[in-house]
């Protein structure tokens, strides 16, 4: 079915290094993706978005990749700190059917390690 | 650097009682939404709300749940009846327009006893 998910549940990287969180969607008319961040016991954290007109977008210290071939969207964090530990999620629009609700993946658990 | 509001931060209440979350839009937001998320899973989309009136609801939200701006910056969610899987976290979310990045309070968790 039209699902957004997650490649990796969790993710264990060293401080300094660099991040890949992945996710994949399943409908190719989706327009609009948004990578949140949520630390425990707190709301989704906006942290980058782009749009479906779009291959790459860029922002301080993280960087999102569309690939629209595969349906494929990943997050990636340079230098990764303690601080980045979070559970990240990938959400989606779609136009049509709806622009008002948000689709969220599963979620992948990132751990630095100091 | 305005932000979404949610009051209360925790709230612990009885199988079939009534249940008011609410939450403070960011203030030139127009498009107002509740998501949930039970422990440990994903963050579900329960309602949208624009111009006074619902835009869109997911299956969750039966005839239990109600949304209502009563005045200009409160946003509520009711749960008529509550049940012990309504226990979850409630997240309120604005955006100044449809289509564009949602803003997330920081949640109610609610736990029905």
């Amino acid at each position: 079915g039209e699902s957004v998910g997650l490649h990796l549940p969790t993710l264990s990287v060293q401080e300094g290094d660099n991040s890949i969180i992945n996710c994949a969607y399943s409908n190719s008319a989706s327009d609009y993706f948004i990578w949140y961040k949520q630390e425990s016991g707190k709301g989704p954290q906006f942290i980058i978005d782009i749009r479906s007109n779009m291959d790459k977008r860029q922002g301080q210290r993280v960087t999102v990749l569309l690939n629209k071939t595969v349906k494929h969207l990943s997050l990636q964090i340079a230098a990764t700190q303690p601080g980045d530990s979070a559970v990240y999620f990938c959400a989606e629009t779609r136009p049509g059917g709806s622009n008002y609700k948000l689709t969220f993946g599963k979620g992948t658990l990132l751990t630095v390690n100091p | 650097e305005p932000e979404v509001t949610q009051t209360p931060s925790h709230q612990v209440t009885q199988m079939g009682q009534e249940v008011i979350l609410r939450c403070v839009p960011i203030s030139n937001h127009l498009y107002f939404y509740w998501y949930r998320q039970i422990l440990g899973q994903k963050v579900e989309f329960l309602v949208s709300f624009y111009n006074n009136e619902i835009s869109e609801k997911s299956e969750i939200f039966d005839d239990q749940f109600s949304v209502e701006r009563p005045d200009g910056s409160n946003f509520t969610l009711k749960i008529r009846s509550t049940k012990l899987e309504d226990s979850a976290m409630y997240f309120c979310a604005s955006s100044e327009v449809a289509g564009v990045t949602q803003y997330f309070g920081p949640g109610t968790r609610l736990l029905v006893l």
